[in-house]
């Protein structure tokens, strides 16, 4: 079935470093593919998605391009701030049946800590 | 629109007890989904509703757990008799049509003991 696959956290920057979390995926059809972020007691909110192959998705800095022949979907931001300090999700949809909504499949979650 | 709304916030039961989840999606979408999210094994998606239908229950992880979708506007998720192995986050998640955006509620944190 559909996976989601990655970086262990957490992972520990200072402010205005570069940051890259890797994300993998398998999946059988053509998926979206989703950044979700999880700030401390609160629910998952978007951050950025692509929907087809070599689309790029950004949004507040962050970005990730939809590589499908390495099967990727790496978060990067090039000056990260303690504000971004969050879980971050990698999750795809769509790869059993080539679209439509039929629920997520998230990676376990990169813990992020930002420190001043 | 105040998104998806969740309730409770928090729940703390004894074990045995019968749990109710609430729901309310944001108006117009018609898909939703329920997670669960813990420690162990992540955020797993345990049923999903098109048009109030239940279209896909596979991940309802045994018959001590329903879900139902009386009307368009709500949702609910019944653990009876509940666990401690059951004490998680709980989310509720809506969206529009193709789009396969989904909007997370605050979730329910429940602690059964």
């Amino acid at each position: 079935g559909d996976s989601v696959t990655q970086m262990e956290g957490p992972v520990t920057l200072s402010e205005e470093a570069f940051l890259t979390i890797n994300c993998t995926y398998t999946a059988t059809g053509y998926p979206s593919l989703f950044w979700y972020v999880q700030y401390p007691g609160e629910g998952l909110q978007l951050l950025l998605k692509a929907t087809k192959a070599d689309d790029k998705g950004s949004n507040k800095g962050f970005e990730a391009t939809y590589r499908k022949e390495t099967t990727s979907f790496h978060l990067e931001k090039g000056s990260v701030q303690v504000s971004d300090s969050a879980v971050y999700f990698c999750a795809l949809s769509g790869g059993r049946t080539g679209g439509g909504a039929d629920g997520l499949t998230f990676g376990k979650g990169t813990h992020l800590i930002i420190q001043p | 629109d105040a998104g998806v709304i969740q309730s409770p916030r928090h729940e703390v039961t004894e074990m045995g007890q019968e749990v109710t989840l609430r729901c309310k999606p944001i108006s117009g979408h018609d898909y939703l989904f329920w997670y669960r999210q813990t420690m162990m094994r992540g955020l797993e998606l345990l049923i999903y509703f098109n048009n109030n239908v239940p279209i896909d229950d596979s991940g309802m992880p045994e018959d001590r757990f329903s879900a139902k979708m009386p009307n368009a506007s709500f949702s609910t998720l019944k653990i009876q008799p509940s666990e401690p192995r059951d004490s998680a986050v709980y989310f509720c998640a809506s969206s529009f049509g193709e789009s396969t955006e989904a909007f997370f509620g605050q979730g329910t944190r429940l602690t059964v003991v």
